[in-house]
């Protein structure tokens, strides 16, 4: 078990450029879970993944985001035309399904920072 | 919809003594999960201790313990036996138990710990 791994660990951006970050998910976990977290506030659900469907986007992601899990195991989330207001840490989790309350496990995040 | 509140911004403990964070949530659902999040400085938010709603046992995890009351919607962490490597962010955080709900989480603010030697 290697953990939730995340890339790259930091983004420094022009504002109006895109930006893609990927989160590699535990092996053996089929939900995977995209968060934005702004300084000094709790994570802000954006989106989650069974497998390939995406389930569930939050009203927070706008139609410059898109998030992709094309065969169920890693995940990219993209940004096109970043705002200032897109600067933030964005975490990734994931888990597994079928374990009762399975605990979600989370990355190291990407910090972007847009300038 | 849900919401979670942590009422204290910040909380400072001297080394082995006891400290208690507060946690409020709003649902309307009779069956969900509460848990508490560590996130260190720079590093990864990590599970202390998770809560289901129908267990009126409160969860213990060897220094960390809850006291969980349902009706007042109150999911409160004490951490015993404070140690410096206590200091972090904490969260506290909801989830329906609901299978539409996609076991993601909603979050409180966060209670940011300082641990004095």
């Amino acid at each position: 078990d290697t953990g939730v791994s995340q890339d790259p660990r930091h983004k420094i951006t022009k504002r109006g450029q895109n930006v893609t970050f990927r989160c590699d998910p535990i092996s053996e976990h089929n939900r995977l879970y995209w968060y934005r977290q702004t300084l000094g506030q709790g994570p802000e659900f954006l989106t989650y993944f069974q497998n390939e469907a995406q389930l569930e986007k939050s009203r927070l992601l706008s139609d410059r985001f898109s998030a992709e899990r094309p065969k169920g195991s890693f995940s990219t989330l993209e940004i096109q035309r970043t705002e200032q207001g897109d600067s933030a840490m964005y975490l990734c989790a994931s888990s597994q399904t079928g374990q009762g309350v399975a605990p979600l496990h989370f990355g190291n995040g990407t910090r972007l920072t847009v300038t | 919809a849900q919401t979670v509140t942590q009422s204290q911004p910040e909380m400072s403990v001297q080394e082995a003594e006891t400290v208690t964070l507060s946690c409020t949530y709003d649902t309307s659902e009779s069956d969900y999960y509460l848990f508490w999040y560590k996130q260190p400085p720079s590093r990864q938010m990590i599970l202390v201790i998770r809560q289901e709603a129908y267990k009126q046992q409160n969860a213990t995890e060897n220094r960390f313990s809850v006291n969980f009351q349902k009706a007042a919607k109150s999911f409160s962490l004490k951490i015993s036996d404070s140690q410096l490597g206590d200091a972090a962010m904490y969260f506290c955080a909801y989830r329906s138990a609901l299978k539409t709900s996609g076991s993601r989480l909603t979050f409180g603010e966060g209670t940011q710990l300082t641990v004095n030697p």
